[in-house]
This record gives C-alpha cells, structure tokens and sequence, in this order.
C-alpha cells in the first residue's frame, strides 16, 4: 500500500501570510495526487488536481507542485476563508490513500 | 449538475451491518468514465478510503476493511451501495459517496455527497 505523510499536522497563519503544506509518499506516484479543502461540517471540495492543475473556480492563490514522492500546496495570500482543513489524495493505484490533513486555524 | 445523496440508518447497533446507499442524480452511473466509491471520517479525525466500484461491478477495497465491506451497484436504480458487517464504536463516523473519473487509471474525487453521520451505539 501506498502511505502518504502529509505535514505539518496543523499550522498557525494571519491574512496575507504564504503557507505550505507538505505530502510525501511512500512510493512514487508520478502526479497521481489531489488536494482538497475541508470546512467544518462540510464534504471535501477538491482545489488541485494532477498534483499542479488548478480546479475550475479555485482562486489563483491556491497552487500544487511536485511529482514523485514529494508534493506542496501553497496559498500565496492566506485569506479569512482559507482557513480550513486541507488533505491530500494519491490515486496512483487502485488503492486509494489521504495524507493525514493539515489544519490551518488564525493565528 | 451532479448530485450524489446518501442515505441509510443513523444508528446500527455493535455487532451488526450497517447499511447505505448513495443515490446518483444528474449523470449515469454507468458511464465508462467513472468508478463510484465511499469515504468515512470518524468524529475529529482524518478521511478514510473504504473502496470503489465500476458499473460493471468491479471493485476495489481498502485492505484494512476488506473482510467487513461489501460495495454493489444498481445501474437500474442509478445507486451504489455500502455494506460493513460486525461494527464497532470504531466505526461511527461520517460516510461519504463520491465520484472518481477515470481514464485508464484513477483521476481522484472530483464529486462528493455531503455525507451521512452512522453512529455505532447499543
């Protein structure tokens, strides 16, 4: 099975700061890998797809790089609304895996 | 506009089966573009692949759940269906439905119920 390592486990960020979150695989994965927001009783709302394309109707601020094993999601300009839960997803094999989530609260 | 709604008992007792379907509006589940699958989310904690299904009734399970689940499809019905038997309190958790496109290989989730809370409690 692939293992996804996603860190840090939480962060503390204002408006306006970047901020980078981290998953990294146990295998390589090519660019098998999404990102997704997740609000406080909401489902998951997926952001970046094919580790760096942009979801239609995602700000710009959001972006992903990486391929292999290593792989980020960066918000260029944290806002009020970014601040969430952000999880990544391997589907390089059937097998699908989520990193451990990233929770991004004011500081 | 897709819609994906799942549905089900809100309560199984431990030791039994719990039971869900997730019905498919706005699209077929028959397309060849996509498989079907279910997520879980304990309270405060991370998501969790269960498995997928393809309309054709092939499927896929997380390894860790493989002896409990069960996932089945209803083209007929445009549904797909969730069974886990012998659960435990470590199963209360919110159950997702969700689509997952597919070209050759997996391409994520690009669809996602909004959920349903299964509490395991006597």
């Amino acid at each position: 099975d692939i293992q996804m390592t996603q860190s840090p486990s939480s962060l503390s960020a204002s408006v306006g700061d970047r901020v980078t979150i981290t998953c990294r695989a146990s295998q390589g994965i090519r660019n098998d890998l999404g990102w997704y927001q997740q609000k406080p009783g909401k489902a998951p709302k997926r952001l970046i797809y094919a580790a760096s394309s942009l979801q239609s109707g995602v700000p710009s601020r959001f972006s992903g790089s990486g391929s292999g094993t290593e792989f980020t999601l960066t918000i260029s300009s944290l806002q009020p609304e970014d601040f969430a839960t952000y999880y990544c997803l391997q589907h390089n094999s059937y097998l699908l895996t989520f990193g451990g989530g990233t929770k991004v609260e004011i500081k | 506009q897709l819609q994906l709604q799942e549905s089900g008992p809100g309560l199984v007792k431990p030791s039994e089966t719990l039971s869900l379907t997730c019905t498919v509006s706005g699209g077929s589940i028959s397309s060849s573009s996509y498989y079907w699958g279910w997520i879980r989310q304990p309270p405060g904690k991370g998501l969790e692949w269960i498995g997928s299904i393809y309309y054709s009734g092939s499927t896929y399970y997380n390894p860790s759940l493989k002896s409990r689940v069960t996932i089945s499809v209803d083209t007929s019905k445009n549904q797909f269906s969730l069974k886990l038997s012998s659960v435990t309190a470590a199963d209360t958790a919110v159950y997702y439905c969700a689509r997952l496109p597919a070209e050759i290989q997996l391409l994520g989730i690009d669809y996602w119920g909004q959920g349903t809370l299964v509490t395991v409690s006597s």
